[in-house]
């Protein structure tokens, strides 16, 4: 069964250091996105990627974060000067688009820990 | 603006017994989807059930089933005969089907299934 992979699971950081999160996306999916969410606290959505764009963004998602699809395959989340409130579990999604049920399809996620 | 609600942060529930999760939203849109979540303790988002706004009938999957009641903006989930696994937390979503735009999450509730 198709899968979104997501690496590193477990990143530990130094505070003001950049940080790379990588995911793949399942293969024929058209839709991407990213969530985190903090320790025990709720899913709250970063962006939406569509067409190599960002189609939607949330007021967390500011100048320090930033969203690629460098190739094909890859969808990346970077953070460029870390802060300790960016610690949380950063989840990659994909849909398919169309007139499917528009399901999520989430990776495992990425522990970021910023010290 | 949508929003989604879920007002029980924990449940308990004997094994085998039934259990209902509330969910209730708000949306201006007409075309909307609902969704359920389920996020064990190892942290992964795993897709249960969806509920499409001008679906005529509520969604089953297995032991899961979505009572949803439009009228009422509600989108209960109901698992019949728990099982010890189904100690997870559980979110309710719900996405603009028409946009294909983010997925927005209710706060969550976490069961606890007693053997």
């Amino acid at each position: 069964e198709p899968e979104v992979t997501q690496t590193p699971s477990h990143q530990v950081t130094q505070m003001g250091q950049e940080v790379i999160l990588r995911c793949v996306p399942i293969s024929n999916h058209l839709y991407f996105y990213w969530y985190r969410q903090i320790l025990g606290q709720k899913v709250e959505f970063l962006v939406s990627f569509y067409n190599n764009e960002i189609s939607e963004k949330s007021e967390i998602f500011d100048d320090q974060f930033s969203v690629e699809r460098p190739d094909g395959s890859n969808f990346t989340l970077k953070i460029r000067s870390t802060k300790l409130e960016d610690s949380a579990m950063y989840f990659c999604a994909s849909s398919e688009g169309g007139t499917t049920t528009g399901e999520l399809f989430f990776g495992e996620g990425s522990r970021l820990t910023v010290l | 603006a949508q929003k989604i609600t879920q007002t029980q942060p924990g449940m308990f529930v004997q094994e085998k017994e039934a259990v209902t999760l509330d969910c209730t939203y708000d949306t201006s849109d007409p075309s909307y989807g609902l969704f359920w979540y389920k996020q064990p303790s190892s942290g992964e988002m795993i897709f249960l059930i969806y509920q499409g706004s001008y679906d005529q009938q509520n969604a089953t999957e297995g032991r899961y089933s979505l009572n949803f009641q439009k009228a009422r903006k509600s989108a209960n989930l109901v698992i019949s005969a728990s099982q010890l696994g189904d100690s997870a937390m559980y979110f309710c979503a719900m996405r603009d089907v028409r946009g294909y735009q983010k997925v927005t999450f209710g706060t969550g509730t976490k069961l606890q299934v007693i053997p």
